[in-house]
């Protein structure tokens, strides 16, 4: 079955600097993967999707990810990191064998102090 | 916009009792899931609906049961509750079901089984 792994339980960064959150994937074929943020006691919003094409993906909150193929990751940056950021960060890989079932990463808390 | 709205935000029920969560898709979208989160954990599929009929199951327990009614809205039945279902249960809905598709999360229903 398709999974994701997020390496970091927690990522501390300054505000204004650049942050990155890390994960990568295992899924047989293509996988379809997307980014999705939860802020205390809401659900998750979708950040971003890599489906095909550009390796580097633009989505919202100036976000961006990098799909690697050979390195089957797909880490989340942004240039210049926000206080209002802090959250929890879930990645996720849907594959086309196993349609409907997102598998989420455990997920990482971002920290951007001022 | 319209968002994915459940029903009740919180509920507390003893152990052995019933419960029915309620969720109401974006109007227009055709496919429904459920995920549950337990303290601390990612968000784990139990079941999804397309057109009103069961498109994928995951790790939905046997106590629990689901629909997707004519209107779309979904409704999640768990019988014999468990202390360990205690968990955050999430909505979500998309339009179809395609892999690309990004899923819109209700702010979820927290069950609380004492």
């Amino acid at each position: 079955a398709q999974s994701v792994a997020q390496p970091e339980d927690q990522v501390n960064v300054a505000e204004g600097n650049p942050l990155t959150v890390k994960c990568t994937y295992s899924v047989s074929g293509n996988p379809y993967l997307f980014w999705y943020v939860q802020y205390p006691n809401r659900g998750l919003q979708f950040l971003l999707k890599y489906i095909t094409g550009d390796n580097l993906v633009k989505g919202s909150y100036g976000f961006e990810a990098e799909f690697n193929k050979s390195q089957t990751s797909f880490h989340l940056k942004k240039p210049s990191a926000l206080v209002s950021d802090s959250a929890l960060y879930f990645c996720a890989v849907r594959a086309s064998y196993n349609n409907n079932d997102m598998r989420f990463g455990a997920g990482t808390r971002l920290t951007v102090k001022p | 916009a319209a968002g994915v709205i459940q029903s009740p935000r919180h509920l507390i029920k003893e152990k052995r009792e019933t419960a029915t969560l309620k969720c109401y898709p974006i109007p227009r979208h055709d496919t429904v899931y459920w995920y549950q989160q337990g303290p601390g954990q990612d968000p784990q599929f139990l079941i999804s609906f397309y057109e009103k009929m069961q498109s994928d199951k995951g790790s939905i327990p046997d106590r629990f049961s689901a629909q997707q009614f004519s209107d779309y809205h979904s409704e999640l039945n768990m019988s014999s509750l468990e202390l360990g279902d205690s968990a955050l249960y999430f909505c979500a809905s998309s339009l179809g079901q395609g892999l690309g598709e990004k899923l819109f999360f209700g702010s979820g229903t927290q069950l609380s089984v004492l």
